[in-house]
């Protein structure tokens, strides 16, 4: 069966970075994108961007280019989300999700990876 | 950059439906999918391509696309079905949700 399964929760200080792994697994990993997506607790999700796991083509959303970088470990099947210059506002729940289809839905997804960054 | 908006609340009485939309310009020229999150877990596809129903996913929910306004519907609402859900487009290689709505069965 397809699994996400994420690395556990962190507790950083402002202005440190977070990396926080997704290892795929019951499905050939090189065959569907994934998608980081993030949910501040009581608010929405919030989409942060795409890894293509067999080009390791990414795309990012604006609101986290130059701070956000997408990369994957082939022989370990796992994607890794590293942020940098973290803050206050960055406290959320951290999802990794695979791609479905072309049309760019995401049916898998990880149990979520708590970061924390006290004010 | 581009939105689509969604009402933050929706009731529905057992067995009624319930639809709820997702608003975007031109939102009919992209596919749409949408997302059950019930507290404390991860979304759920339920919709997606506008239309289809992944595996799984009960024969009562259903979804639409046209003009400015997609939209999700589920036929004979069940209490289980309370939850948030988000509508996502994408637009140019990136992704965006919709703020989420609240659905309540009272």
């Amino acid at each position: 069966q397809v699994q996400l399964v994420q690395s556990g929760a962190e507790v950083k200080k402002p202005g440190a970075s977070v990396k926080v792994s997704c290892k795929a697994s019951g499905y050939t990993f090189t065959s569907y994108d994934i998608s980081w997506v993030r949910q501040a607790t009581g608010q929405g999700l919030e989409w942060m961007g795409w890894m293509n796991p067999n080009s390791g083509n990414t795309a990012y959303a604006q609101k986290f280019q130059g701070r956000v970088t997408m990369t994957r470990d082939s022989s370990k099947s796992t994607v890794y989300m590293e942020l940098r210059s973290l803050r206050s506002e960055d406290t959320a729940v951290y999802y990794c999700a695979r791609g479905h289809d072309s049309s760019g839905a995401v049916d898998y997804w990880g149990q979520g990876t708590l970061v924390t960054v006290p004010s | 950059s581009y939105e689509v908006t969604q009402p933050p609340s929706v009731s529905v009485s057992p067995g009624q439906t319930a639809s709820i939309a997702c608003s975007g310009d031109k939102l009919g020229d992209r596919y749409v999918c949408w997302y059950q999150q019930k507290p404390g877990q991860s979304p759920v596809l339920v919709i997606h391509q506008d239309t289809k129903r992944p595996s799984g996913i009960p024969e009562r929910f259903s979804g639409s696309n046209s003009g400015n306004t997609a939209t999700l519907t589920i036929s004979g609402t069940q209490a289980m079905d309370e939850a948030d859900y988000y509508c996502q487009a994408w637009d140019s290689s990136t992704a965006v949700f919709g703020g989420g709505t609240k659905l309540t069965v009272l």
